[in-house]
């Protein structure tokens, strides 16, 4: 079957660097997406990742190893606004994104 | 940037009524647009994708009836819960890819709440 994991829960603290990881078994692949979602609101784009390595956006960097079904996100110089839950999402081969339950983060001051 | 509208962002109803949620892509044409629900603290939930032109693929446990789906253009998509009740009371969000592969694009969701 198809399933995406990744933890429930992480806490940070401001300023620091956290990475969430996600592992994914999908049917096919399509490639591997980083969402940010604060609560009540929709999710926000982050990240896409279809080849093998690191891609960096500013403080937010994502990479995937499509050999291991793996992908991280590194969120770098922590903000209070930061605090929100991550989503991880894997296109499978019909492009269907398979979701992950996501990973709340908490950042203390 | 791709923009996908969806109205309205809030709406209470009374139980037994039904409720309309129009989404709407700004700038590109959806082809397919994806329909989710999120109850809170949880994660995004499929429940149904919509092709223009054609009827909607529901997820497994997904009534139909209940929520009628419309794609009848390339740029609208709407859902309709029929027969509101109380746990309906929900957050709807509609996403559409401008094209295969591509990052969806979320509305803003509409929080629905049924009395």
């Amino acid at each position: 079957g198809q399933n995406i994991d990744q933890p429930t829960e992480m806490t940070a603290t401001e300023g620091a660097i956290v990475q969430i990881n996600c592992t994914y078994q999908t049917s096919g692949f399509n490639g591997l997406f980083w969402y940010q979602q604060h609560a009540g609101e929709a999710p926000t784009f982050l990240s896409y990742n279809v080849l093998d390595g690191l891609e960096e956006k500013g403080r937010f960097s994502s990479f995937l190893s499509r050999s291991k079904g793996y992908s991280y996100l590194l969120l770098k110089e922590l903000q209070m606004k930061d605090s929100a839950s991550y989503l991880c999402a894997a296109m499978d081969s019909n492009y269907q994104l398979i979701w992950g339950a996501g990973t709340k983060l908490i950042i203390k001051p | 940037g791709a923009v996908v509208s969806q109205h309205p962002s809030r709406v209470i109803c009374k139980s037994g009524t039904s409720v309309k949620i129009e989404c709407r892509s700004l700038d590109f044409q959806a082809t397919t647009m994806f329909w989710y629900r999120q109850f809170p603290k949880q994660s995004l939930m499929l429940m149904a994708t919509s092709n223009e032109g054609s009827k909607a693929t529901y997820e497994q446990g997904v009534e139909k009836d209940k929520f009628l789906i419309n794609h009848a253009s390339l740029t609208l998509s709407t859902l309709t819960v029929t027969s509101a009740h109380p746990e309906d009371s929900s957050f709807y969000i509609c996403s559409a890819p401008d094209r295969e592969s591509s990052p969806l694009h979320f509305g803003n969701g509409t929080r629905l709440t049924v009395t």
